[in-house]
C-alpha cells in the first residue's frame, strides 16, 4: 500500500532558528501533498496544500513566509519552519495523495517540534 | 462549506463492550466520510471511509461504520473493545468540488479501555 514516510519525527530547535521536515512518499507519486497541524489534545488543522511544480496553497491565517513549503519532486515536499519561536512547537502530519487519486489519505507518522 | 462535529471527546468502555463513537457532518455536497486512529505522537491511520458505495462500511481491526445521510451521521462501531484500540479517532469529511482533496477533520474522541 502507499507509505508515506515523515522526517524527524522529533526535533528539538533554539528559538530564532529554521527546522526543516520532509514528508516522502516511498512507494508512490504524490502531485498533492497536504501539511496539517495539530496542537496538543486538538484536531488537525490544514495548514497548506502543496502541489508538485508549483506554488503552495496556505490555508487562512498561516504565514507563507514563515512555514515555507517546496514540492520540488513527485515524491517529495518539505516544510520548513523560519524563525522558529516557543509558540510554532507542535505536531506536524502530513498527507500524500497519489496521482490519479481524489483525496489525500496516506498520513505521514508526524514530527513533534520543539522550540526552546 | 464542511464541517464535522465529534460527540464526547473522551470515551470510555471496558474491554469486551460495544464502542460507538458519533461522528456527525454538514456538507452542502454528498460527502466523503472518514474515520482515522491516532496513537500517541504517531500519525494517523485510516480505519476505514465512506464514498457513495455501500452506506455499512467495514474496516479493519473490527471497526465499522454507518452512513446515514437522514440523520448526517457516520458512527464509528466495533461490537468488542479490546485494550488496544485505546487511542484518538478523528472522523473527517471530504467532497467539496475545488478542494483539491483536503479533509476536514473533527475534534477528536479518545477512547479509554478499561480491563
Amino acid at each position: 500500500g502507499a507509505v508515506v514516510s515523515q522526517h524527524p519525527s522529533r526535533v528539538i530547535c533554539k528559538s530564532g532558528t529554521s527546522v526543516k521536515i520532509e514528508c516522502r512518499s516511498l512507494d508512490f507519486q504524490a502531485t498533492t501533498m497536504f501539511w496539517y497541524r495539530q496542537f496538543p489534545k486538538q484536531s488537525l488543522m490544514l495548514m497548506a496544500t502543496s502541489n508538485e511544480g508549483s506554488k503552495a496553497t496556505y490555508e487562512q491565517g498561516v504565514e507563507k513566509d514563515k512555514f515555507l513549503i517546496n514540492h520540488a519532486s513527485l515524491t517529495l515536499s518539505t516544510l520548513t519552519v523560519t524563525s522558529a519561536h516557543p509558540e510554532d512547537s507542535s505536531f506536524y502530519i502530513c498527507s500524500a495523495q497519489p496521482a490519479g487519486s481524489t483525496y489525500g489519505y496516506t498520513f505521514g507518522s508526524g514530527t513533534r517540534l520543539t522550540v526552546v | 462549506a464542511q464541517s464535522v462535529t465529534q460527540l464526547g471527546s473522551h470515551v470510555s468502555v471496558s474491554e469486551g463492550a460495544l464502542v460507538l463513537l458519533r461522528c456527525n457532518y454538514s456538507s452542502s455536497v454528498p460527502p466523503y466520510l472518514f474515520w482515522y486512529v491516532q496513537y500517541p505522537n504517531q500519525g494517523l491511520q485510516l480505519l476505514l471511509k465512506y464514498t457513495s458505495a455501500a452506506t455499512l462500511v467495514k474496516g479493519i481491526n473490527g471497526f465499522e461504520a454507518e452512513f446515514k445521510k437522514s440523520e448526517t451521521s457516520f458512527h464509528l462501531t466495533k461490537p468488542s473493545a479490546h485494550m488496544s484500540d485505546a487511542a484518538e479517532y478523528f472522523c473527517a469529511v471530504g467532497g467539496e468540488e475545488g478542494s483539491q482533496g483536503n479533509l476536514i477533520f473533527g475534534k477528536g474522541t479518545k477512547l479509554s479501555v478499561k480491563p
